[in-house]
Parts: C-alpha cells; structure tokens; sequence
C-alpha cells in the first residue's frame, strides 16, 4: 500500500452534478489536508483536519465540503462548481500538525477534475 | 505578508551537469522550517530535502543540497550530476511556524541526454 491513496485520479463532471474526491492515508498521521494545484499557481490550502477535527478553512468556497470521518480518511465533496474549480486537488497527511516549524507533508498523486 | 517566489518556470540541465534552483521569500519570522519537493509526472510530490532555519550549516542528501542565505532571504536548491529521473517540478516550501505549508509556483526542470 502507497502511504497516501487518492480516488479517483481522473474526474469530469458538469456543473450540476454531486461527485466526491476520496483520500486514504496508511501512515498512522493525524492530520490531514486538500491542496488545489491550478497551473502557474502556488498550491493552495483548502482544508486541515487534525485527528478528525477541521482546523483550516483557507476561504473556501461552500460547493467544496470536506468529510473526515477518521484520521485516515479524508472526503471533499463536489456540488455545482464552475469551470474554474478544474485542477489538480492534492491530498497529504502529517504526523504532528501543531509540531512547530516541522510539518512535513506525504502526498498523494491527485485527483484531475474537469469541470465543464 | 509571508511570501514565496520561485522566480524560474523552467530550467534546462545536460545530464550529468549541474544545475540549481532559485527561491526567495519574505518573512518576518526568525525561525522557520524550509523544503524542496519534487512532484515527478507521475504527479505524487515527495520531499527532497529540508532545512532548519536556525542551522547555519546547509542541508545536504547525496546529489541535492541547498545554499540557505538567511539574511537574503534565499533557499536555493542544487542537483548535481544530473540524471533523467530529476526530470520534474520542483517546490520550495516554508512553515513560518504553524501547520501550514506556503508554496512558490514551482520549477519545471527538464533533463537533456
């Protein structure tokens, strides 16, 4: 098993339709993160979830819904998004997320989403 | 504002050659931690190599290592002996001392034979 799995890692949906983004991390970390990786832009933050509980919200719009069920399962749940939202969405987990100054991030290989 | 800059979208290397990579940043923060991730076709990122902020020393594993220039305010990546599996995105990453990672945009290296 990959330390972080992502599903699925190709999706293209319309701008009406309910799909979700699954990410299952095998690392024994407790904490948790979507990232949306556009082209010629920095990664942004979208969600942090540290042992289940979510502790980030970067300004997100409210058709991206994380779920986090347990610290090694994270969800984000698609409704009505625009094209814009096509992206490469990044999950990653870390061991100790208040641990000061040493996060280091495992990353799963994405989910390509295409919104038309 | 804490902010990242890799100021190359692309870069080229010989196989074989060396090549380094430029980031900067802006912070107010004395102590910090700061990374280089590699995101390879295949598209999973992976860490090359990190550096403390309060280490003078820089970080070195095997053909990477940095030259961290704190009061610049510079943390750049060098890969020597280049080979085609360096082929990728490179990301310079901060934590400025809380759970979040800042990015830059990235670099695209590209080996040639």
């Amino acid at each position: 098993e990959t330390g972080v799995t992502q599903t699925p890692r190709h999706l293209v949906m319309g701008m009406t339709n309910k799909k979700s983004l699954k990410c299952e991390q095998h690392l024994g970390h407790n904490a948790m993160y979507w990232y949306k990786q556009s082209a010629k832009k920095p990664l942004e933050l979208m969600f942090v979830y540290n042992f289940k509980e979510q502790t980030e919200n970067n300004s997100v719009p409210s058709r991206f819904s994380p779920e986090c069920p347990n610290s090694s399962h994270l969800f984000l749940h698609l409704h009505t998004l625009q094209p814009e939202d096509s992206a490469l969405y990044l999950c990653a987990s870390s061991q100790e997320p208040g641990h000061p100054f040493a996060v280091e991030l495992f990353f799963g290989e994405g989910s390509r989403l295409t919104v038309l | 504002a804490q902010t990242v800059t890799q100021s190359q979208p692309e870069m080229s290397v010989q196989e074989a050659e060396t090549v380094t990579l430029s980031c900067t940043y802006d912070t107010s923060e004395s102590d910090y931690y700061l990374f280089w991730y590699k995101q390879p076709p295949s598209r999973q990122m992976i860490l090359v190599i990190r550096q403390e902020a309060y280490k003078q020393q820089n970080a070195t594993e095997n053909r990477f290592s940095v030259n961290f220039q704190k009061a610049a305010k510079s943390f750049s990546l060098k890969i020597s002996d280049s080979q085609l599996g360096d082929a990728a995105m490179y990301f310079c990453a901060f934590n400025f001392g809380n759970e979040k990672l800042t990015f830059g945009t990235g670099t695209r290296l590209t080996i040639i034979p």
